[in-house]
């Protein structure tokens, strides 16, 4: 069974940063890209950021270009969101998701999520 | 303008069926998307993905309940039998131009 175990979030004042974690179990992780999407208190889900399984290959949304970067460890089988120059607009809730192929396809499995909270 | 575009709400009657629809924007009527359920207070789960031509594949455990078809640049999610746990926020997902790109989300109303 696929499980996607997100941690890391927490509250963290305007211009901080923040790193998210996700642990992946049930799948070979290398061969699948992974995403981080994202979801504002009683918004829509946003797209954050997407690696391809081998970690070469690395895609973000405007909204965090140059502020979050995403990485992954395969020898450890962990998907990471290193988060700077965090804004008020960032606070939501995160969510790791497995993509169905290695690069470039949709979601299959979602985490539970780990909710950022950016205030002073 | 977004690549996928869906109705912000829709309402049906218990035991009925729904068609929930997500359109693609010009140019982008061949893309393969994906449906995913929102319930309240919970993470997003997959249902399925749906090519162009009306083929799906319904994710693990998702009841049969669920299935997909297209017409040109439409995606549809139908669910048959309503159930009172079908009350949910609906979204399509695809990629375009090295970008994910989630719909604005259809509320499921069961009556």
């Amino acid at each position: 069974e696929v499980q996607l175990v997100e941690s890391g979030g927490g509250l963290v004042q305007p211009g901080g940063s923040l790193r998210l974690s996700c642990a992946p179990s049930g799948f070979t992780f290398s061969n699948y890209a992974m995403s981080w999407v994202r979801q504002a208190p009683g918004k829509g889900l946003e797209w954050v950021s997407s690696i391809s399984g081998s970690g070469g290959s690395k895609y973000y949304a405007d909204s965090v270009k140059g502020r979050f970067t995403i990485s992954r460890d395969n020898s450890k089988s962990t998907l990471y969101l290193q988060m700077n120059s965090l804004r008020a607009g960032d606070t939501a809730t995160y969510y790791c998701a497995k993509d169905r192929g290695g690069s470039l396809t949709n979601v299959d499995h979602w985490g539970q999520g780990t909710l950022v909270t950016v205030s002073s | 303008q977004s690549v996928l575009t869906q109705s912000s709400s829709a309402s049906a009657s218990l035991g009925s069926s729904v068609k929930v629809t997500c359109t693609l924007s010009s140019g982008h009527s061949s893309y393969i998307i994906a449906w995913h359920q929102q319930q309240p207070g919970k993470a997003p789960r997959y249902l399925m993905n749906l090519e162009g031509g009306g083929s799906f594949q319904r994710g693990s455990g998702v009841p049969d309940r669920f299935s997909g078809s297209s017409s040109g640049a439409d995606r549809f999610l139908t669910i048959s039998n309503l159930q009172s746990e079908d009350e949910a926020d609906y979204y399509c997902e695809t990629w375009d131009s090295d970008t994910q790109v989630f719909g604005g989300g259809t509320k499921l109303t069961v009556l």
